[in-house]
């Protein structure tokens, strides 16, 4: 049992690059987020996505978008990457209802240069 | 919207117990959860309090009280391995469940 997986784990973007930061869980989770994380600014929600075929806005999700592509599946793309969103980004899963956990990914770390 | 508050960095003695406080403002929530992160690692779920109280799993308690918007983190008899950060986190009542988190408390365990 895998649980969360994300792809790729490090990268390295040249300013203006674009890319997408696949992640999967097999947990049968109807909820899936992005997060990223910044040195003292904790985890900040980008997108989220309730259910398969639903996606909605986080606290930061200027420069991001996503696809559930399916229900194991939710990417995240910066389509021209900025030193600004370098940065540990997490993906995570959840049951749909009040009192689940988040489960999370290993994180992917991005360099923008 | 959604904000929590808590401390930024905490430090106690081997063997002490440390209270990690969280205080937030939403407009609905279902409950206060704890998470647990060792550097470089992912977060991981500690604690969810869904009532007003006290919930005790191990050497970790999790408190809350709806009336004050305040809920707590306790560790007991602390160890080094609990040298982390912890992070406070609401789960809303709209905008499908989705789960916001404090800036995180750096706990540092020294012997």
């Amino acid at each position: 049992n895998a649980g969360v997986t994300q792809t790729p784990k490090f990268q390295v973007l040249k300013t203006g690059q674009s890319m997408t930061l696949q992640c999967a869980q097999d947990m049968n989770h109807n909820s899936m987020y992005w997060y990223r994380q910044d040195p003292g600014m904790g985890l900040r929600l980008i997108y989220y996505s309730a259910s398969e075929g639903t996606t909605d806005k986080g606290e930061v999700p200027n420069g991001y978008n996503v696809s559930r592509l399916n229900k194991r599946e939710f990417s995240l793309r910066l389509e021209s990457a900025a030193p600004s969103q370098t940065s540990v980004y997490f993906c995570a899963s959840s049951r749909a209802g009040e009192n689940t956990e988040a489960f999370f990914g290993q994180g992917t770390r991005l360099t923008v240069v | 919207g959604q904000s929590l508050e808590q401390p930024s960095e905490v430090t106690a003695v081997e063997g002490a117990i440390v209270q990690i406080n969280c205080t937030y403002q939403t407009s609905g929530f279902y409950g206060l959860s704890w998470y647990q992160q060792h550097d470089g690692g992912a977060p991981t779920f500690l604690s969810y309090n869904a009532l007003d109280g006290l919930e005790e799993t191990g050497r970790f308690s999790s408190f809350l009280s709806r009336s004050d918007s305040y809920g707590y983190l306790l560790l007991q008899e602390l160890q080094m391995k609990d040298s982390a950060s912890y992070f406070c986190a609401v789960r809303g009542r709209t905008g499908g469940f989705k789960t916001i988190f404090g800036a995180g408390t750096r706990l540092f365990v020294k012997a």
